[in-house]
């Protein structure tokens, strides 16, 4: 089954504890994406990576780390984690399409962080 | 980033059809038009897509108005498992990310 896989799906931990936040993709996608869902504010992109090795800033990159080693794995590190990166993190992965991103996304179920 | 506005809520009733608007006056030609919707304690699920024709897939259809200043995502027979919260993405061609709004949170009433 085609699926992206995020590990935890709940973490409660406490501030400047290191922690990070697998996702895992099936499908050969190259693109891959974090973002953070807040009341009011909708989803936001963290990071994201064209492919292996290549990762970029989105709009809310202050205080995560991304890595990319290989195709289908796209971890979110926490270095010290603070009470206002309580959130719900999702990641999504894509193909890249003809032109960019045209391509739809599939995202995952969901990490719950509650940085206390 | 281009933005689309959407009504904060519609209720509806199930086996009926569903029209949900979606304005996006600053669209650009390039400009892809996505619906993405997210289900109660799940992450966003992709339902359709066009760049400008009109689309159909297994679970909507997308009508485009011909200027493109807008577009409506038709779910042609709602049943309960449609309730969530409906996000009309515009992807700007070169970006390599889509940008949510604050969507239109579907109600079926049985």
């Amino acid at each position: 089954e085609a699926q992206v896989t995020q590990n935890p799906r709940y973490l409660i931990t406490v501030t400047g504890k290191k922690l990070t936040v697998t996702c895992s993709q099936n499908m050969n996608h190259e693109y891959m994406s974090w973002y953070r869902q807040d009341p009011g504010l909708g989803l936001r992109q963290i990071y994201y990576s064209m492919n292996v090795e290549v990762t970029d800033k989105g709009d809310v990159p202050e205080g995560y780390k991304v890595s990319r080693k290989e195709k289908r794995n796209f971890p979110l590190i926490l270095e010290s984690p603070s009470p206002n990166q309580t959130s719900l993190y999702f990641c999504a992965s894509s193909p890249l399409g003809t032109g960019g991103l045209n391509q739809p996304q599939h995202f995952g179920d969901g990490t719950r962080l509650s940085i206390l | 980033d281009a933005k689309t506005t959407q009504p904060n809520s519609m209720e509806s009733n199930e086996e009926e059809p569903v029209h949900l608007p979606c304005n996006h006056s600053t669209i650009s030609g390039t400009d892809y038009i996505h619906w993405y919707r997210q289900l109660p304690s799940q992450g966003p699920e992709y339902v359709i897509h066009g760049l400008t024709s009109n689309v159909n897939n297994r679970m909507a259809s997308l009508a485009i108005a011909e200027d493109r200043k807008s577009s409506t995502l038709i779910l042609h027979r709602a049943t309960l498992r449609d309730a969530a919260v409906y996000y009309c993405i515009l992807q700007i061609q070169g970006a390599q990310k889509l940008v949510f709004g604050q969507g239109t949170r579907l109600t079926i009433n049985p």
